[in-house]
């Protein structure tokens, strides 16, 4: 059964780090193209960033520069590292599987507050 | 960016009626990587439609995709109390993704 689960969000001060991982289950990370979608509390959804299966990185330009997207062959594990936060990017981050999106994560809310 | 604008922002109909969702881009969006999601609350949104008019796997046959270029249409052919959801299109892989900013379904 395909499954990925999201950790590492939390409450964070802005201009703090996180970074997000997402485990996969029942296929290669590696193999699929992958990416993280957030939700701002009561908004609608937002593409932050992918990872294409060759390689291939992109951003959207609110986080260019200050999240980097990677993953971990051995851990078939994602991961997004989120330098400088702000309180904009307070919302839940989910985890994607697939262009277009297949597979979800349960999402991790990440809390961007002093 | 292509900018995606769904139309309407509300839709409010009842069990058995014909829903149109709208989806226009701001450019033409290339092979036509357009999909469609449903979200309910507190739940991950769910893949319906894609490419821009293959069902995904185990969704009823009465959603369907149209469209080509900029203009894109989601149509539930006969609503169901379980359809009450926000539906976003989005536009996929190439350099940037973007969603729409959702059309909310009501049922009455």
């Amino acid at each position: 059964e395909v499954q990925l689960v999201e950790s590492g969000g939390g409450l964070v001060q802005p201009g703090g780090s996180l970074r997000l991982s997402c485990a996969a289950y029942g296929f290669t990370v590696s193999s699929n193209h992958m990416s993280w979608v957030r939700q701002a509390p009561g908004k609608g959804l937002e593409w932050v960033s992918v990872f294409y299966s060759g390689g291939t990185t992109y951003y959207a330009d609110s986080v260019r520069g200050r999240f980097t997207i990677s993953r971990d062959n051995s851990k078939n594990t994602l991961f997004l590292q989120m330098n400088n936060l702000r309180t904009e990017d307070t919302s839940v981050f989910y985890c994607a599987r697939g262009s277009p999106v297949f597979s979800w994560g349960q999402g991790t809310l990440v809390t961007v507050s002093s | 960016e292509i900018v995606l604008t769904q139309s309407p922002a509300t839709l409010s109909l009842s069990p058995g009626e014909r829903a149109t969702l709208s989806c226009r881009a701001s450019q033409s969006v290339s092979g036509s990587y357009l999909a469609w999601y449903q979200q309910k609350p507190g739940q991950a949104p769910r893949l319906l439609i894609y490419g821009p008019s293959s069902r995904a796997t185990g969704i009823p046959d009465r959603f369907s995709g149209s469209g080509s270029g900029t203009d894109f249409t989601l149509t539930i052919s006969r609503l169901e109390p379980e359809d009450s959801a926000v539906y976003y299109c989005q536009q996929y892989g190439g350099s940037l993704w973007t969603f729409g900013q959702g059309t909310k379904v009501e049922i009455k």
